[in-house]
């Protein structure tokens, strides 16, 4: 089965500062996607990657898919409170009729 | 655009009593995933299903857990009997093609 792992788990910044999260997966990527939850709220879809390469911005968040398509970054550039929230990666199985799988999460908490 | 609709949105009761969620998927989505979010497991699929078929149930807990889906706008996961380990927020999504899933609000169940 297909794992994702996030990393850090966990991210507490000063407000204007960057960051950036990180998502490995244990089998090439067909379909990445990144989703951020606020608490206590659903998920909300951010961006998807599919081509080794790929980058995608979106106001200042970019996520970036390696040529490998086994690893994918998002980086957010100055910070500022409405970023905070969980941050969750998720894929595609290919060959699984659409089943998906998400990475473990990454808590951010932006401090102004 | 209507969104997935879940309800209710808070469901607090005893343990042992029967518990009831719904999800009403967007229209013309032809897939949808029941999900579970706890802190210690993260987020969880439990089943999903394509065309109002069940495809892959590997997720569900045990046979107190069980789901259906009796037409393209309707689906129910039910836990009977219930008990205090199933407290979590349970999501339900749904999908169209190669699209990301949209997710609903969820429903917050704590189990006493």
């Amino acid at each position: 089965s297909q794992e994702l792992e996030q990393s850090p788990q966990s991210l507490i910044v000063q407000e204007g500062k960057n960051l950036t999260i990180n998502c490995t997966s244990s089998k090439t990527l067909y379909g990445l996607y990144w989703y951020k939850q606020k608490y206590g709220e659903g998920l909300i879809f951010l961006m998807m990657l599919q081509k080794g390469g790929e980058e995608k911005s979106h106001e200042k968040i970019t996520a970036k898919l390696d040529e490998k398509k086994q690893q994918s970054s998002l980086h957010i550039t100055a910070s500022q409170p409405s970023h905070a929230g969980i941050y969750l990666c998720g894929a595609d199985s290919p060959g699984n009729f659409n089943k998906f799988y998400f990475g473990s999460g990454t808590k951010l908490n932006v401090k102004p | 655009d209507a969104g997935v609709i879940q309800s209710p949105r808070h469901e607090v009761t005893e343990m042992g009593q029967e518990v009831t969620l719904r999800c009403k998927p967007i229209s013309g989505h032809n897939s949808l995933f029941w999900y579970r979010q706890t802190m210690m497991r993260g987020l969880e699929l439990l089943i999903y299903f394509n065309n109002n078929v069940p495809i892959d149930d590997s997720g569900m807990p045990e046979d107190r857990f069980s789901a259906k889906m009796p037409n393209a706008s309707f689906s129910t996961l039910k836990i009977q009997p219930s008990e205090p380990r199933d407290s979590a927020v349970y999501f339900c999504a749904s999908v169209v093609g190669n699209q990301p899933q949209h997710f609903g609000d969820g429903t917050r169940l704590s189990i006493l």
